[in-house]
């Protein structure tokens, strides 16, 4: 069965240093997103990707995170400089829709977690 | 635009019914269940699109009142399988992304 791949797994660093999480979608998933989920909390969207174009990123910390998809396929969230606060766990999903409202499952990695020292 | 869901935790006996409730403000396109197991990621159960529609997923069903913007998911003779923290997302019309309660923990025992 087709999954959404994730790394790392787990990433712990220092306030002020730069992280990077990975990301593979299910193969055709032309709808690609980067939530974060703080724990005890839901998921919360930071940045919607469709192919290779951002379709939302009102959510994302524009002034220290970045997020591409180049290729239109795999994609990286990166955060510089990391803050304690940043602690959370990083969600990828993707879809086969192209809009969230098409009713459209979100399939979900098993995410990275971050702890900021 | 975050809906809010109730109860925050039930525990029940393996067996036992319980409703898991979820609202909104704004009118809702459509109504999305999810369940997380601790340490996983989250699973998709069903979505709701339409006024007062009912999907099921094994003996797991919901509503969708889009009169109300309410939806409740129903576990019904609930098993073991069925812990994990469910998190309802709604879609907002002229909005159309996600968002996600903050979770409805269940606790299912022999």
């Amino acid at each position: 069965e087709a999954e959404v791949a994730q790394s790392p797994r787990y990433k712990i660093t220092e306030k002020s240093q730069a992280v990077a999480f990975w990301c593979d979608p299910i193969s055709g998933h032309a709808t690609l997103y980067w939530y974060r989920q703080i724990l005890g909390q839901g998921p919360e969207l930071l940045v919607q990707f469709q192919d290779e174009s951002v379709v939302d990123d009102s959510q994302l910390p524009k002034d220290r995170f970045s997020a591409e998809r180049l290729k239109g396929v795999d994609s990286t969230l990166k955060i510089q400089p990391a803050e304690l606060g940043d602690s959370a766990m990083y969600l990828c999903a993707s879809s086969s829709r192209r809009l969230t409202g098409q009713g459209g499952e979100q399939f979900f990695g098993p995410g990275t977690r971050l702890t900021v020292l | 635009q975050q809906p809010v869901q109730s109860p925050q935790a039930v525990i029940l006996r393996e067996g036992e019914d319980a409703v898991i409730n979820c609202s909104s403000s704004k009118a809702l396109y459509s109504v999305h269940w999810y369940r997380q197991k601790h340490g996983e990621a989250p699973v998709f159960l069903m979505i709701l699109l339409k006024g007062g529609e009912q999907k099921g997923h094994e003996k797991i069903s919901a509503s969708f009142n889009e009169k109300k913007q309410q939806s409740s998911l129903y576990l019904t003779a609930s098993q073991l399988s069925y812990s994990g923290t469910y998190f309802c997302g709604t879609v907002v019309f002229n909005d159309y992304k996600l968002s996600f309660g903050a979770g409805t923990t269940v606790t299912v025992r022999a």
